[in-house]
């Protein structure tokens, strides 16, 4: 089963709009990590959050802010006044207590119409 | 922060041949690499998991022997494709955590483009 799911494959919006990038996850662990991951055309991973399952704070950092919901198991990803270099593929990754792994959702392409 | 390269960041090699991949810790020890394979539009996917000096643990589904993995000090990982083929065409992406690190503390390196022709 996958352990994370991220069900927008594709997303756009016109500049300045608001989106957010839905994120499931699944695990039986009590303690593990969550992560949100910007991937530009150029490949390269630019990390953006990492939030623990005891943390359930919504977080905000300028034009990004996350809402962990652990009675959901989601935790989405809001972009606000969206602007073109915002377009990118985002990956939520899940890493759980027992294991080394990281577990990648199949990402969300977004892209910013000026 | 910690910092980890990969090189080349590209590459282009005919059917057949063997290419290898670098992956560098470059201001920490690292004493587990990962390596994980992005197809087009995909998502990344763990091929295998290599601790310094020992013989890396390859995920099911992944040849050991056509993906020869590496990891003789604590700073450098190889991943080799051996006779490569168009289908082992991908980004690949390593990360490393170091000594002493959180399981979750992993860095990854700004990927390699292999495409084989």
């Amino acid at each position: 089963a996958q352990k994370v799911t991220q069900a927008q494959t594709e997303i756009s919006v016109v500049e300045k709009e608001d989106v957010t990038l839905d994120c499931v996850y699944e695990t039986r662990d009590t303690t593990y990590y969550l992560f949100w991951y910007k991937q530009p055309p150029s490949g390269e991973l630019v990390f953006l959050i990492r939030r623990n399952s005891f943390d359930e704070q919504n977080e905000i950092s300028g034009r990004y802010s996350w809402n962990f919901q652990k009675s959901t198991s989601s935790f989405n990803f809001t972009i606000t006044a969206s602007q073109v270099v915002d377009s990118a593929v985002y990956f939520c990754a899940l890493s759980e207590g027992t294991g080394n792994q990281f577990y990648f959702g199949t990402g969300t392409s977004l892209t910013v119409i000026p | 922060g910690a910092v980890v390269s990969q090189h080349p960041s590209w590459v282009i090699c005919k059917s057949g041949t063997s290419v290898k991949i670098e992956c560098r810790s470059l201001d920490f020890q690292a004493t587990t690499m990962f390596w994980y394979r992005q197809f087009p539009k995909q998502s990344l996917m763990l091929m295998a998991t290599s601790n310094e000096g020992s013989k890396a643990t390859y995920e099911q589904g992944v040849e050991k022997d056509k993906f020869l993995i590496n990891h003789a000090s604590l700073t450098l990982s190889t991943l080799t494709v051996t006779s490569a083929h168009p289908e082992d065409s991908s980004f690949y992406i390593c990360s490393a955590k170091g000594a002493g690190a959180a399981w979750w503390e992993q860095y990854f390196g700004p990927g390699t483009r292999l495409t084989v022709t």
